[in-house]
């Protein structure tokens, strides 16, 4: 079945760039989503690519897409304090399947 | 433009009862999805209404139920409550079918006891 998978934790810098990797199964996929969750809330959509895609900037996110390893990374650039929450990767045919998420802590 | 609304935002029922929660997406999306997160099994997908007919379900018992209403706002059912049933539930709201934005509210905690 479908399948997608991520990393749990990531600590960077404040200041520096953070790499979140993911990796999915579905070769059917249309598109594939990077959502962040703060704490008590809910999903936020920070970015989405298709599926024929190689890469997508969307200002401090870079999104890249290695379809033929069915690997998906989003590159945080200048990571923030308020960075601070997890990233869910999830991919999409008829429904979205999330990732487990990517817990990213930002340290001074 | 107002964003995806869920209510209640929190909730706690005790084991048998049952539960109506409801999602106002927006305005002009008429695809709405529910999603239930938990600690041990993450974000899963229960169920999508467009047009108030039901396209897609996801692997949980009958005691799911939903529905959406001609404004495309939907509620969701969850009767014979269980401890397991715990969870932050979650709508997301789509322009249309196999969209490419799915956005998410707050969702529902919903606490069983």
């Amino acid at each position: 079945g479908e399948d997608v998978e991520q990393s749990l934790f990531l600590s960077v810098r404040e200041g520096d760039s953070s790499v979140i990797n993911c990796t999915y199964t579905d070769s059917s996929s249309t598109y594939l989503y990077w959502y962040k969750q703060e704490p008590g809330a809910g999903l936020q959509l920070l970015t989405y690519i298709f599926s024929n895609m190689d890469m997508k900037q969307d200002q401090r996110l870079t999104v890249l897409l290695n379809k033929k390893d069915k690997h998906l990374s989003l590159r945080i650039a200048d990571t923030q304090t308020g960075d601070s929450a997890i990233y869910f990767c999830a991919d999409f045919y008829n429904k979205l399947i999330f990732g487990a998420g990517t817990r990213l802590a930002v340290h001074p | 433009k107002a964003g995806v609304t869920q209510t209640p935002r929190y909730l706690i029922k005790t084991r048998g009862q049952q539960v109506t929660l409801s999602c106002s997406p927006i305005s002009g999306h008429r695809s709405v999805s529910w999603y239930q997160q938990t600690p041990g099994q993450g974000l899963q997908f229960l169920f999508e209404y467009f047009s108030e007919t039901q396209r897609n379900k996801g692997n949980f018992p009958g005691r799911f139920s939903g529905r959406q209403f001609s404004n495309s706002r939907s509620e969701m059912n969850v009767s014979t409550l269980e401890l397991g049933d715990s969870a932050l539930y979650l709508c997301a709201s789509s322009p249309g079918r196999l969209n490419t934005e799915a956005f998410f509210g707050q969702g529902t905690r919903l606490t069983v006891v």
